[in-house]
C-alpha cells in the first residue's frame, strides 16, 4: 500500500499565485485532515473531511478551500497566496472504524516570495 | 476544547541516556493517547498509543502509560539511541464523529554519540 500522497514534495510560489497541493489515500479511510507545521508552533489544522462529499473548517482556515468528491482524495487549494502561507503542509488520514491512530503524507514544503 | 501539552525541547542527550519527554493533556471525553515521530524531511508516524486508562504502550523501546488521574502519558525510553534523534509528538483523538487529532507542539531530541 501507498498510504497517504502528497504532492508535490516543494513548491516556490509568488505572492498572489494560486495552487492546489494534492493528497491522495488508497486505505480506504474516511477521515482526512490538512495540517500546516510552522517551527515551534506543532501542528494547526486547517480542514477535514469525515467522507466524500462533507468538509469542515479547522481552526486556521482562512486563505484555504478543500474538496472531497472521492474517498481517496482530499485537495487543498491555495488562492491569492500570501507569505503567512510560507509553511510546511501535512495531509492525514484515519480510518476511524479500526482504529484511530493517523497516517500521514511527507508534506509539502511551501514557500511563497 | 481539547489540548495537548509537552515539553519544551531541544531536549539533549548521550548515547544510552534516560529519556523523559512529560506530556499531559484536556480532553472533554475519554481520548485515545499516542506519540508520534517524525524524523527530518518525512511526515510523522505513529510510535505507539493507548486507547483507555491505565494501557501502556510500547515500541521500539519507548514506552507510556495512560494516567487517567493525573491526565498524562508521559514518553520514557531506558537508553536512547544516535538514531532516535527526531521531533516527537504526543497527540489525542476523541470519536464523535470526526476523530480529529489535536497535537502537542512537539518536543526536539537530540542525541550525541
Amino acid at each position: 500500500n501507498a498510504g497517504v500522497t502528497q504532492t508535490p514534495k516543494f513548491r516556490i510560489l509568488k505572492i498572489g499565485q494560486s495552487m492546489t497541493l494534492q493528497c491522495t489515500q488508497d486505505m480506504n479511510h474516511n477521515y482526512m485532515y490538512w495540517y500546516r507545521q510552522d517551527p515551534g508552533m506543532g501542528l494547526k489544522l486547517i480542514y477535514y473531511s469525515v467522507g466524500a462529499g462533507i468538509t469542515d473548517k479547522g481552526e486556521v482556515p482562512n486563505g484555504y478551500n478543500v474538496s472531497r468528491s472521492t474517498t481517496e482524495d482530499f485537495p487543498l487549494r491555495l488562492e491569492l497566496a500570501a507569505p503567512s502561507q510560507t509553511s510546511v503542509y501535512f495531509c492525514a488520514s484515519i480510518s476511524g472504524t479500526v482504529n484511530t491512530e493517523a497516517f500521514f503524507g511527507q508534506g509539502t514544503r511551501l514557500t511563497v516570495v | 476544547g481539547n489540548s495537548v501539552t509537552q515539553m519544551e525541547g531541544p531536549v539533549t542527550l548521550s548515547e544510552e541516556a534516560f529519556l523523559t519527554i512529560n506530556c499531559t493533556y484536556t480532553a472533554t471525553g475519554y481520548p485515545s493517547l499516542f506519540w508520534y515521530v517524525q524524523y527530518p524531511g518525512e511526515g510523522l508516524q505513529l510510535l505507539l498509543k493507548a486507547t483507555k486508562a491505565d494501557d501502556k504502550g510500547s515500541n521500539k523501546g519507548f514506552e507510556a502509560t495512560y494516567r487517567k488521574e493525573t491526565t498524562s502519558f508521559h514518553l520514557e525510553k531506558g537508553s536512547v539511541q544516535v538514531s532516535d534523534s527526531a521531533v516527537y509528538f504526543c497527540a489525542l483523538s476523541e470519536g464523535g464523529g470526526s476523530y480529529i487529532p489535536t497535537f502537542g507542539r512537539g518536543t526536539s531530541l537530540i542525541v550525541h554519540p
